[in-house]
C-alpha cells in the first residue's frame, strides 16, 4: 500500500497563478484533510472532507478550493495564487469521522509563490 | 494562543541521553496525539493517548497525561541519532459541532552522535 501519496512534490508559482494539489489515498479512509505548515506555526488546518461528496472549511480556508473527486481522492486548489501562500502543504486521511484514531500524512508539497 | 504548545521550542542532546518534550492545553480534549517529522517528511503518528489514560509506551517512548494540568510529556529513553526531528502534540477536541485536531508548534530535537 502506498497509504497517502501527493503530486507535485514541489512547485514554483509566479502571483496570480492557478494550479491543483493532488492528493489519493488506498487505504479507503472516509475522512480526508489538507494542512499548511509554516514555520513556527505548527500545521494548521484549511479544509477536510469527512465523507465523500462533502467538504467544509476549517481554520484558513480563504484563497482555497477543494474537491472530494471520489473516496479516494481530494484536491486543493489554488485559483489566484498569493505569496502569503508559500508554504507546505499535507494531506492526511483518517478511517471513520472523528479523530479516534491517528491521521495517516502524505510527504507534503512545497510551494513557492513568487 | 494556541491549543497546544510544546517546550522546549529545540532541545540538543548527547546519544544516549533521555529526550522529554512536555505538551500543554487549554480545553478538555478526547485524545492526545503525538507526531514526529523528519526533515522534508509528512508526519508520522507516535502514540495516542485518551483523556482517561494516564500513560502509554512504546517502545523507547514513553507518554503521559495529566488532564488536571492540562499537559503531557513524550519522553525518548535511549535516544540515537536517528531520533533527530521535530515532534508535535496534538490536541482532540470538539469545537463548532465538529471534531477537530489541532496541532502545537513542535520541539526540534537533535541528537548528537
Amino acid at each position: 500500500n502506498a497509504g497517502v501519496t501527493q503530486t507535485p512534490k514541489f512547485q514554483v508559482l509566479k502571483t496570480g497563478q492557478s494550479m491543483t494539489l493532488q492528493c489519493a489515498q488506498d487505504m479507503n479512509h472516509n475522512s480526508m484533510y489538507w494542512y499548511r505548515q509554516d514555520p513556527g506555526m505548527g500545521l494548521r488546518l484549511i479544509y477536510y472532507s469527512a465523507s465523500e461528496g462533502t467538504t467544509d472549511k476549517g481554520e484558513v480556508p480563504n484563497g482555497y478550493n477543494v474537491s472530494r473527486l471520489n473516496k479516494r481522492e481530494f484536491s486543493l486548489r489554488l485559483e489566484s495564487a498569493a505569496p502569503s501562500q508559500t508554504s507546505v502543504y499535507f494531506c492526511a486521511s483518517i478511517p471513520g469521522q472523528t479523530h479516534n484514531s491517528p491521521l495517516h500524512f502524505g510527504n507534503g508539497t512545497r510551494l513557492t509563490v513568487t | 494562543s494556541q491549543q497546544g504548545e510544546e517546550d522546549p521550542q529545540a532541545l540538543s542532546i548527547q546519544e544516549g541521553e533521555n529526550a522529554t518534550m512536555n505538551c500543554s492545553y487549554k480545553t478538555s480534549i478526547n485524545n492526545l496525539q503525538w507526531y514526529r517529522q523528519n526533515s522534508g517528511r509528512g508526519l508520522v503518528h507516535l502514540i495516542l493517548i485518551r483523556s482517561n489514560e494516564r500513560e502509554k509506551h512504546s517502545g523507547r517512548l514513553r507518554v503521559t497525561l495529566d488532564t488536571s494540568k492540562k499537559s503531557s510529556s513524550l519522553l525518548i529513553t535511549a535516544s540515537r541519532a536517528a531520533d533527530t526531528a521535530s515532534y508535535f502534540c496534538a490536541t482532540a477536541v470538539i469545537s463548532g459541532g465538529y471534531n477537530k485536531l489541532i496541532f502545537g508548534a513542535g520541539t526540534r530535537l537533535a541528537v548528537h552522535p
